[in-house]
C-alpha cells in the first residue's frame, strides 16, 4: 500500500493518560500535516512539517500536544494528560512540495481517539 | 487567518439530477481550492481541485468553478448516482499558509 498509513486506527483511553499516534506518509512526500476532525465538522489544521522541520502550529495545539518527524519520514503525535474534549478523529496527510502535484494533500484513514 | 463557509449543510437530489455545493473564502491570497469526498468511516479523498489561475475545471461528471473577485467556488455534480452519496468538503490554501482550511461539509444524499 503506497498511501498514507496511520496507526492505531482506534484508541480508547482514560482521562489523564498519554497517547501517541503514528503516521507514515507517502514515501516521496516531504510535507506532512496533522488535522483533527470532530463529528459533523471538517478537518481542522493542527501542525505541519516540511521534512523534519515543524514549520507551523495551530492555536488548537495546546502545550499537551507535541508532534515530531525526526528523520523527515514518519511522524508521531502525542497527547499528554488526555481530556474528554480530545476525543476526535486525528488525520494525517502528506504532500509533495513541487511541480504539478504541489499542495495536493493525500489523507490517511485516521486514528479515532475516545477519551473516557 | 482563512475562513471557509460552505452551503448547504445537507442536500438531497433524485438520481440523475445535478447537485451544486457552494463555498466562500475570506483570504484573497488563497490560490488552491480542493474538494474532498468522505464516506462514513473513511478517509477524505480528493475528487477535484482548482488553482487560482483558471476559472473552471471539469472531470467527467464533476466540475468546479472559481470566482476570485467574489471569493467563491462551487462544485457541480451532474447525472448523480447513489454512490455519490457522501459528505463533501471544500477547502482553501495559499499565500503564507500551506495547510488547508476546510468548510463544514455538505451531506449529499442521492435518492434512487
Amino acid at each position: 500500500d503506497t498511501g498514507v498509513s496511520q496507526d492505531p486506527r482506534h484508541k480508547i483511553t482514560k482521562r489523564g493518560q498519554n497517547v501517541t499516534f503514528r503516521c507514515d506518509p507517502i514515501s516521496e512526500h516531504n510535507r506532512l500535516y496533522w488535522y483533527r476532525q470532530t463529528l459533523g465538522q471538517g478537518p481542522e489544521f493542527l501542525t505541519y512539517f516540511q521534512n523534519e522541520a515543524q514549520l507551523e502550529k495551530s492555536r488548537l495545539l495546546s502545550d499537551r500536544f507535541s508532534a515530531e518527524r525526526p528523520k523527515g519520514s514518519f511522524s508521531t503525535l502525542e497527547i499528554q494528560r488526555t481530556e474528554q474534549g480530545d476525543s476526535a478523529m486525528y488525520l494525517c496527510a502528506s504532500s509533495f512540495g513541487q511541480g504539478k502535484a504541489k499542495n495536493i494533500q493525500y489523507f490517511g484513514a485516521g486514528t479515532r481517539l475516545s477519551v473516557l | 487567518g482563512e475562513n471557509v463557509e460552505q452551503h448547504p449543510s445537507t442536500l438531497s437530489v433524485q438520481e440523475g439530477d445535478s447537485a451544486v455545493i457552494k463555498c466562500t473564502y475570506s483570504d484573497s491570497a488563497s490560490n488552491y481550492f480542493p474538494w474532498y469526498k468522505q464516506e462514513l468511516g473513511k478517509r477524505p479523498q480528493l475528487i477535484i481541485d482548482i488553482r487560482s489561475n483558471v476559472g473552471e475545471k471539469k472531470d467527467q461528471r464533476i466540475a468546479v468553478t472559481l470566482n476570485k473577485t467574489a471569493k467563491h467556488f462551487s462544485l457541480h455534480i451532474t447525472e448523480t448516482q447513489p454512490e455519490d452519496s457522501a459528505v463533501y468538503f471544500c477547502a482553501a490554501s495559499g499565500g503564507s499558509a500551506r495547510q488547508l482550511t476546510f468548510g463544514s461539509g455538505t451531506q449529499l444524499t442521492v435518492l434512487p
